[in-house]
């Protein structure tokens, strides 16, 4: 049971590139979510999911997009990339509307140069 | 506007005496409480929860106390062990669909 699996586990972007974090879980999960955190700072919501075809943006947005299409997928992409952008990224999922535990990915972190 | 805070960045305790972690939180709507514990170049695991029902809820060495009046919640480790060593974060959710995390508490156990 692989549980929240994300990839790549690190990368290193020029300015204006463009990329996508890949998160998958196999525990049937409804509800999956992107978070970022910057060093000394608590996580943040990027964008979350309640279902297949069904995304909303969370506190921080800007410079990302998500889809899903699946309920195992959650991928998220980061276009023209900034240095502001630098940061550890966490996916999360839960089973659903009572249960608020997240079980997490093991983060990736995204270096903009 | 920071809805949770953890005012201590960083706490250092001797291995075997208790561990005290503070949160506050400024979200009256905000109705369960969880603790989570992150090790370097993991992701966050869960550690313990309460809802706003309740005021302690302890499992095993954790226990987390909630004052709703004076919106405030602590996570209790005792007795303190290396392997305790993480950071921790508070994390209210309201509706159990967004948690918001604290910025954490960095906790050494010396030996």
């Amino acid at each position: 049971n692989a549980g929240v699996t994300q990839t790549p586990k690190f990368r290193i972007l020029k300015i204006g590139q463009s990329m996508t974090l890949q998160c998958t879980q196999d525990m049937n999960h409804n509800y999956m979510y992107w978070y970022r955190q910057d060093p000394g700072m608590g996580l943040k919501l990027i964008y979350y999911s309640v279902g297949a075809g069904i995304t909303d943006k969370g506190e921080v947005p800007n410079g990302y997009n998500v889809s899903r299409s699946t309920t195992e997928d959650f991928p998220l992409r980061l276009e023209l990339a900034a240095p502001s952008q630098t940061s550890v990224y966490f996916c999360a999922s839960t089973q659903g509307l009572n249960n608020p535990v997240l079980t997490f990915g093991a983060g990736s972190r995204l270096t903009v140069l | 506007d920071q809805q949770v805070k953890q005012n201590s960045p960083s706490l250092s305790v001797q291995e075997g005496r208790i561990s005290i972690l503070n949160c506050d939180y400024t979200n009256s709507m905000f109705d369960y409480f969880l603790w989570y514990k992150k090790y370097p170049a993991e992701g966050p695991t869960f550690l313990i929860s309460i809802s706003s029902i309740k005021d302690k809820n302890e499992d095993g060495r954790f226990t987390v106390f909630l004052n709703k009046s004076a919106k405030h919640l602590s996570l209790h480790i005792v007795p303190s062990q290396p392997g305790d060593s993480a950071v921790y974060f508070c994390a209210p959710s309201q509706g159990a669909q967004k948690l918001v995390f604290g910025q954490g508490t960095r906790l050494t156990i010396n030996p």
